[in-house]
């Protein structure tokens, strides 16, 4: 059964540092990895989707990358900034449907 | 804008009563979710259906029911089974492409319910 791990559960950094959220997951036969974020008490907004063939997406400031063989992703934040701070959740697909197991997620606050 | 639409915000549930989620979505998307998230703990599957007149079980069904008699509409139905129903529930919709499964989901923004 596919389980899905964040570490750190929460993060506090100043503002203007670069940092990376890591993402692990038990069964490596997946099809895709997708990053959100969730600001609280809202729903998830979609930052990041890497296909099993990727190892890389990037967005702006964000980059994730896709280890399947580890089981691992990371997202990497550069230069980040109050407006970052959120809970970041990373999500694959369940088997042959798009019904995503999540992990816990991180907590990050950023500090002006 | 195109979107997923989910309302009310915020539901008061009192006991022994159903209460029912609206979600909508214009993306003209086939596949429809419904997740479930309290404190601590990651997204649950509750529901799911990946085209009209037709849904599946998820992890946690039991006290829950769904219809999909529309493409663009999948309404959660929390019933007086459901014993512990306080939770932030989340709609959630995406394409289904003849490659499978490699696309992206995208979420509304929520119903927070409480049981009073």
């Amino acid at each position: 059964k596919q389980e899905v791990t964040q570490i750190p559960a929460a993060l506090s950094v100043p503002e203007g540092e670069n940092l990376v959220l890591n993402c692990s997951f038990t069964d490596s036969a997946i099809y895709n990895l997708q990053w959100f974020r969730q600001d609280p008490g809202k729903g998830l907004t979609s930052l990041l989707l890497i296909q099993s063939s990727q190892r890389e997406q990037t967005s702006g400031r964000l980059n994730a990358s896709l280890d399947k063989s580890s089981g691992r992703s990371t997202l990497y934040i550069a230069a980040s900034q109050p407006g970052d701070s959120a809970t970041y959740l990373c999500a694959v697909p369940g088997g042959a449907t798009n019904k995503l197991i999540f992990g816990t997620g991180t907590l990050l606050a950023v500090q002006p | 804008d195109g979107g997923i639409t989910q309302s009310p915000k915020y539901l008061f549930r009192k006991e022994g009563q159903n209460v029912t989620l609206s979600c909508e979505q214009n993306l003209n998307h086939d596949a429809m979710y419904w997740y479930r998230q309290d404190p601590g703990q990651g997204l649950r599957l509750i529901y799911y259906s990946q085209i009209v007149n037709d849904f599946q079980k998820g992890d946690i069904a039991e006290g829950y029911s769904v219809s999909r008699e529309k493409k663009e509409s999948f309404p959660l139905t929390v019933t007086s089974a459901q014993k512990n129903p306080t939770a932030f529930y989340l709609c959630a919709s995406s394409p289904i492409t003849g490659r499978g499964v490699d696309t992206e989901a995208f979420f509304g923004q929520g119903t927070r319910l409480t049981v009073v």
